[in-house]
């Protein structure tokens, strides 16, 4: 079965650091690209950045360029999101996903459960 | 970054043919694919229509995908209870470096 189970979620104060982590399994990790989403509450979906399956090529949303860090460890089938000089904005519901084909521009078709991150003093 | 523009709500009774629009622009919808998003309250999104008008193994005809121009649209035709939910219309940005780029959701309420 394809699966991704994300997991470092938690409550950080404004300026702290985070590393979210999503474990993948049940497909050939390394083929494909690899997505962050979040969604603050009671808001909508907001895509934060994506990798490729061979890890050189990134893409970030604006609102986190230069504070968040995308990568993946295609040994473990794991991805991960490092989050640093968190802000309250940053409160949300953090997605991650798989692209359907082997771009970061294609569908995400198989979606994590979602951890929370709350920044907040 | 832009985003793509999409109708807050949508309601409909049982039965009945829904649309909801979303529009883009030139470097967005444009040039590039709209996948549908539909998610239930309290879970995880899950891919409706991808490649404009495809639908993944699994989800009913009753939903449909279009596209034209910098516009595309979701049509759920024999509208039940179950398809009360948030619909997102997404598709790729390549101005800049390229990103990806969610409408504002849709709220469907069955009447």
């Amino acid at each position: 079965e394809v699966q991704l189970l994300e997991s470092g979620g938690g409550l950080v104060q404004p300026g702290g650091s985070l590393r979210l982590s999503c474990a993948a399994s049940g497909f050939t990790f390394s083929t494909y690209a690899m997505t962050w989403v979040r969604q603050a509450p009671g808001k909508g979906l907001e895509w934060v950045s994506a990798i490729s399956g061979s890890a050189i090529s990134t893409y970030y949303a604006d609102s986190v360029k230069g504070r968040f860090t995308i990568s993946r460890d295609n040994s473990k089938n794991t991805l991960y999101l490092q989050m640093n000089s968190l802000r309250a904005e940053d409160t949300a519901i953090y997605y991650c996903a798989k692209c359907y084909g082997g771009g970061a521009w294609d569908a995400f078709d198989i979606w994590g459960q979602g951890t929370m991150v709350t920044v907040s003093s | 970054q832009s985003v793509l523009t999409q109708p807050p709500s949508a309601s409909g009774s049982p039965g009945q043919r829904v649309t909801i629009s979303c529009s883009g622009g030139s470097s967005s919808i444009g040039r590039n694919h709209v996948y549908w998003y539909q998610q239930l309250p309290g879970t995880a999104p899950k891919l409706l229509i991808y490649w404009n008008n495809q639908r993944p193994s699994g989800v009913p005809d009753r939903f449909s995908g279009s596209k034209s121009g910098t516009s595309a649209s979701l049509a759920i035709s024999g509208l039940r209870s179950e398809d009360e939910a948030d619909y997102y219309c997404a598709a790729w940005d390549d101005s800049l470096n390229g990103y990806v780029v969610f409408g504002g959701g849709t709220k469907l309420t069955v009447l």
